[in-house]
C-alpha cells in the first residue's frame, strides 16, 4: 500500500463549478499537508499548505485536513479553464527531510 | 522558475552512458532535492542535501549518485544509464526542510 493514495482522474468539470480534490494517507507522524499545481510540462508550484488539521482559505481554493480519517482535500470554487492541471498532494512529518507525493489529479475545466 | 534552473531540459542518452543534470539556485536555500516524476508513480525521492557535502539517499537512489560542493550546485549523475531512468528529472530547493519546495523546471529525459 503507498503512503499516499490520489486518484489520478480524469476529472473533468464545466466552467464555475464546485472541485474537490482528495488523497488518503496512511502514515499518522504527517503533520505538513501541501497542494501542489502542476501544468503540462512545467514544475509542480506550492498551491497551499496546512499545518495538523482545519481548514485554510485562499481566494478560491480551501484546503481541508482531517486527520482522525487520514484524509486530505481541496476545494476549488468557481473553477476557470486556467485550473485545467494537474494537483499533487503532498505531505511530510516534523523533523524529517522527506516529502512524499501523491500521484496526482488531471483536472480539466472546460468552458 | 524564478531563483532555480536546471540543465539540460532535454537529454538523449545511450545505455551505459554517463550522465550528470545539473540544478542551480539564486535564493542560498539549504535545503535542494532531486526528484524523477513518472506516470502513476508521482514525484519520488532520488536525493537530497541539507548542506555544501551533506547529502543522503531517497527512496529510489539505486543507480544514481549526488554531489553538491557549492550552496548553488546540486548535481545528479547516473553513472551507467538504463531505459529504466527514462523520466523526468525535478530538482527542488527549500529553506525550512521540508515544508514548502519551490521546482524547477525539469530535465526531460530518454535513455535509448
Amino acid at each position: 500500500q503507498k503512503e499516499v493514495e490520489q486518484d489520478p482522474g480524469p476529472l473533468s468539470v464545466p466552467e464555475g463549478a464546485i472541485v474537490s480534490l482528495n488523497c488518503t494517507y496512511s502514515n499518522s507522524a504527517f503533520q505538513y499537508f501541501m497542494w501542489y499545481r502542476q501544468y503540462s510540462r512545467k514544475g509542480p508550484e506550492l498551491l497551499m499548505y496546512t499545518y495538523s488539521s482545519g481548514n485554510k482559505e485562499d481566494g478560491r481554493f480551501t484546503a481541508q485536513v482531517d486527520k482522525s480519517s487520514k484524509y486530505i482535500s481541496l476545494f476549488i470554487r468557481d473553477s476557470q479553464p486556467s485550473d485545467s492541471a494537474t494537483y499533487l498532494c503532498a505531505m511530510s512529518a516534523p523533523g524529517g527531510f522527506k516529502t512524499i507525493f501523491g500521484a496526482g489529479t488531471r483536472l480539466f475545466v472546460k468552458a | 522558475d524564478a531563483g532555480i534552473t536546471q540543465s539540460p531540459r532535454h537529454k538523449v542518452t545511450e545505455t551505459g552512458t554517463p550522465v550528470t543534470l545539473r540544478c542551480h539556485q539564486t535564493e542560498n536555500h539549504r535545503y535542494m532535492y532531486w526528484y524523477r516524476q513518472d506516470p502513476g508513480h508521482g514525484l519520488r525521492l532520488i536525493h537530497y542535501s541539507y548542506g555544501v557535502k551533506d547529502t543522503d539517499k531517497g527512496e529510489v537512489s539505486d543507480g544514481y549518485s549526488v554531489s553538491r560542493s557549492k550552496t548553488e550546485d546540486f548535481l545528479l549523475t547516473l553513472e551507467s544509464a538504463t531505459s529504466s531512468q527514462t523520466s523526468v528529472y525535478f530538482c527542488a530547493i527549500s529553506d525550512e526542510g521540508v515544508n514548502g519546495y519551490t521546482f524547477g523546471s525539469g530535465t526531460r529525459l530518454t535513455v535509448v
